[in-house]
């Protein structure tokens, strides 16, 4: 099936530091690619998103490459702030069988950021 | 313009007992996906209900049960439940047709 392998974490930077994340994924068909955001007790908030090969998302600083031919799809952003710091997961959309639209997400484990002042 | 709501925030149960989640989507959207996340873990998808009904099912027991009411609203039912079982409960909507999918705050569920 469809899945998604991030960096191991966890991450530590300093203020300013440039921040790259690793994902690579493992999809049958053509998904759409999401990198998600969790602060500390809240749920999940959208970061970007890409619906294509060689797509750019891009929100907040963060960029990231729906890249096809190596499966990837790496977050980054040049120059990190403290309030950077939360969990985050790289994930795809997987339509899943039969049935048009039951679109379901598929995540990586997750990548905890840490931003030292 | 309200954002997927999610109730109860938190939830202490024993072994055994059954819990009834609830999730209320974004306005507009018409499709309630639950996800549960496990600590340190990415969420793992649990099912998917539009139009009331189930439409998609990821690899959970049959402990685990749900329902889309007319308004779009869903809860999600867990019979039996084991301390595996603990973890953050998360609902999240779209409008069918579009695959970007908003997130309420979950449920924290605690099994002892």
């Amino acid at each position: 099936g469809n899945s998604v392998t991030q960096m191991e974490g966890p991450v530590t930077l300093s203020e300013e530091a440039f921040l790259t994340i690793n994902c690579t994924y493992t999809a049958t068909g053509y998904p759409s690619l999401f990198w998600y955001v969790q602060y500390p007790g809240e749920g999940l908030q959208l970061l970007l998103k890409a619906t294509k090969a060689d797509d750019k998302g891009s929100n907040k600083g963060f960029e990231a490459t729906y890249r096809k031919e190596t499966t990837s799809f790496h977050l980054e952003k040049g120059s990190v702030q403290v309030s950077d710091s939360a969990v985050y997961f790289c994930a795809l959309s997987d339509l899943g069988p039969g049935v048009q639209g039951a679109q379901k997400l598929v995540f990586g484990q997750g990548t905890r950021l840490t931003i030292n002042p | 313009d309200a954002g997927v709501t999610q109730s109860p925030t938190h939830l202490i149960k024993t072994r055994g007992q059954q819990v009834t989640l609830r999730c209320s989507p974004k306005s507009g959207h018409d499709t309630v996906s639950w996800y549960q996340q496990a600590l340190g873990q990415g969420p793992q998808f649990i099912f998917q209900y539009y139009e009331e009904e189930e439409r998609q099912r990821g690899n959970f027991p049959d402990r685990f049960s749900g329902h889309q009411f007319p308004n779009y609203s869903s809860e999600l039912n867990v019979n039996a439940l084991l301390l595996g079982d603990s973890a953050l409960y998360l609902c999240a909507s779209r409008l069918q047709g579009y695959n970007e999918q908003f997130f309420g705050p979950g449920t924290r569920l605690t099994v002892l």
